[in-house]
């Protein structure tokens, strides 16, 4: 079964400092997309960045990136230049393997991100 | 609409009655998915519908939770006897066509935060 593995329940960080966090997952397929989404207290998801898991490069949105390492099936956001506003909870999530739910994704636990001024 | 629309937006029964959560999907999403937020944990796939496909229900936790999908667009999530550990905020989200790869970005609406007491 796929997993989805946030292991930073809670992050803080200076206002205009970086901060990076952490996922890790499971998946036997060899083809598939990672999301990260955020999480105000609006509740409303709100998509971050996505990668597609054949290109090599790190995707990128602004102050957004993504470290991912296929092989060690890792895939951390790294948040520059942080903002008041980027103070929510963070969900990586992938699909599930070929022949389930198409469309549905696996959510971490979420990483809970303050930014401090 | 402009945006996947949810309501009630908060929702306080007594345990053992009947609830209704809605869900207004972005028009021309033939995507629609239910997901449960318990206090402190990720999303759980609850239900997926796609355009006149039969659901896939794997997420559902009891037979007391059904959802329908009317003409393609919106949906509703019922909770028979509720229980106290029905208390969450269940998520609508809506997509274009479900791809394969898991491509497709899901657009959330803002949930329904439901308390049984």
């Amino acid at each position: 079964a796929q997993t989805v593995t946030q292991s930073q329940p809670e992050m803080s960080v200076q206002e205009a400092e970086t901060v990076t966090l952490s996922c890790t997952y499971d998946t036997s397929e060899s083809d598939y997309y990672l999301f990260w989404y955020k999480q105000p207290p609006s509740r409303q998801m709100i998509l971050v960045i996505r990668q597609e898991a054949y290109k090599q490069q790190n995707a990128t949105e602004n102050r957004f990136s993504v470290n991912f390492q296929k092989a060690a099936k890792s895939f951390s956001l790294k948040i520059s230049d942080s903002q008041l506003g980027d103070a929510a909870m963070y969900f990586c999530a992938l699909p599930p393997n070929y022949g389930g739910s198409q469309g549905n994704l696996i959510f971490g636990k979420g990483t809970k991100l303050s930014v401090k001024p | 609409g402009a945006g996947v629309s949810q309501s009630p937006s908060n929702k306080v029964t007594e345990k053992g009655k009947d609830v209704e959560l809605r869900c207004d999907p972005i028009s021309g999403h033939t995507a629609l998915y239910w997901y449960r937020q318990s206090l402190g944990q990720g999303l759980e796939f609850l239900i997926y519908f796609q355009g006149n496909s039969a659901p896939d229900k794997s997420g559902l936790p009891s037979d007391r939770f059904s959802a329908e999908r009317t003409g393609g667009s919106v949906s509703t999530l019922t909770i028979q006897r509720t229980q106290q550990e029905d208390s969450a905020v269940y998520l609508c989200a809506s997509s274009l066509a479900s791809r394969s790869s898991g491509a497709n970005v899901l657009t959330f609406g803002a949930g329904s935060r439901l308390t049984v007491l």
